[in-house]
């Protein structure tokens, strides 16, 4: 099945730097690419998602990019504020022509922006 | 559009009891994915129902089985409880079209602790 790899596991910024963390996947027929962002005590949140056809998404301070040659995407963050600060996951679904909904998970970045 | 809710939110129980949480999906997402999450583990993958059929299932004992409802909703079911068990449980509704097309969402969890 597909793996996927995130990076790094922990991620400390100043406030008003930038963030990034990458994946990497396994599986070529992976075609959904969603970012979550989980704060302490409550639930994983979809914060930004792309999709194969697109190379690049972004949505005010949040980016996404995608490689799929190198099988890796990534999840930026400019100007960096301390409500950022939260776990975040990357995950990947493969597109084999069902409409099984499992996403692959990456283990998650904790990202910490000091004030 | 109402959200993905479980009940309980929380639940104490004792070694070697059972017990079983349930989530209802989103209207309209017929797949149901349960994940459980412990610290610094990130979210580990254990079942996902569609149309009432188990369609993959995580690395975990048979102590943890599912169902899915002919409405979607869907119960989770850990027997013999172990210390260990203690955990967030998350269920997560998702729908997916043949076009590529898919969204998932979470619920709010229900908070395990096993005594």
């Amino acid at each position: 099945g597909e793996n996927v790899e995130q990076h790094p596991s922990t991620l400390s910024v100043q406030e008003g730097d930038s963030a990034v963390i990458k994946c990497t996947y396994s599986d070529s027929a992976s075609n959904y690419f969603p970012w979550y962002k989980q704060e302490l005590g409550k639930r994983p949140q979809l914060i930004i998602d792309i999709r194969s056809n697109v190379g690049e998404k972004k949505d005010q301070r949040i980016a996404v990019t995608l490689n799929k040659t190198a099988k890796h995407f990534s999840l930026h963050i400019t100007e960096t504020q301390p409500e950022d600060s939260a776990v975040y996951f990357c995950a990947a679904i493969p597109d084999r022509g069902s409409t099984l909904g499992r996403l692959y998970f990456g283990r998650g970045t904790q990202l910490t922006v000091w004030p | 559009k109402a959200g993905v809710t479980q009940t309980p939110r929380y639940l104490i129980k004792t070694r070697g009891q059972q017990v079983t949480l349930s989530c209802s999906p989103i209207s309209g997402h017929r797949s149901v994915s349960w994940y459980q999450q412990t610290p610094g583990q990130g979210l580990q993958f254990l079942f996902e129902y569609f149309s009432e059929t188990q369609r993959n299932k995580g690395n975990f004992p048979g102590r943890f089985s599912g169902r899915q409802f002919s409405n979607s909703r869907s119960e989770m079911n850990v027997s013999t409880l172990e210390l260990g068990d203690s955990a967030l449980y998350l269920c997560a509704s998702s729908w997916r079209e043949s076009s590529g097309t898919y969204e998932q969402y979470f619920g709010p969890g229900t908070r395990l602790t096993v005594t």
